[in-house]
């Protein structure tokens, strides 16, 4: 069974801060994904990491910064946060060229 | 530009009837599907799939329909129960974009008992 954590379930930080998002996962596998979920608009891929200190921009990387130093470990970051990064943040993971995807349960960050 | 789209923001079913949701999408070259859902504070978890060379694939109570001309698939439940009340989400995937999912906007399923 995979099991993918994150860090924080709820999360409030102030405008300007430097927000960290941590995703552990204990499946070996080499990908890892970062989304953030919005009402009306769903899922959208933020960066996602296929090994060890490689990194892609996903469709919205603008304002975020990722890390991955180790497999089972991907940090978001948000280097100054801002309102419009209120937002429920989820991490996922995949082994190799599967299609599927293994969610955790998402931190809900509100900026204020 | 979403590529995948829900265009049904909710749903709401009487228990025991069935539950369709639809999704359709733009890009020719998607080559796989997924609906995943997603309860209330909790993450998104698979649901069912469904490959591009097939038009159907079946799961107990989940059946999902793909129409590859009209570029439109749909996620069947039958019969429809008070648990399956969540949000629905379709996905797409494609070999040549590396197998990344690209998520429509998702439906609110809520069955009445």
């Amino acid at each position: 069974d995979v099991k993918v954590t994150q860090s924080s379930r709820y999360l409030v930080k102030r405008t300007g801060e430097k927000v960290f998002l941590e995703c552990v996962q204990d499946m070996d596998h080499e990908n890892m994904f970062w989304y953030r979920q919005d009402p009306g608009l769903g899922l959208r891929l933020i960066y996602f990491s296929y090994d060890v200190k490689m990194k892609e921009k996903g469709d919205i990387p603008e304002g975020y910064s990722v890390s991955r130093e180790k497999k089972e470990r991907f940090s978001l970051i948000l280097e100054s946060a801002s309102t419009n990064q209120t937002s429920m943040y989820l991490c996922a993971t995949r082994q190799g060229r599967s299609y599927e995807q293994y969610f955790g349960p998402g931190t809900r960050l509100t900026v204020t | 530009d979403q590529q995948v789209k829900q265009n049904s923001p909710s749903l709401s079913v009487q228990e025991g009837r069935i539950s369709i949701l639809n999704c359709d999408y733009t890009n020719s070259m998607f080559d796989y599907f997924l609906w995943y859902k997603k309860y209330p504070a909790e993450g998104p978890t698979f649901l069912i799939s469904i490959s591009s060379i097939k038009d159907k694939n079946e799961d107990g109570r989940f059946t999902v329909f793909l129409n590859k001309s009209a570029k439109h698939l749909s996620l069947h439940i039958v019969p429809s129960q008070p648990g399956d009340s969540a949000v629905y989400f379709c996905a797409a995937s494609a070999l040549v974009y590396g197998n990344k999912l690209v998520f429509g906007a998702g439906t609110i399923l809520r069955v009445k008992s």
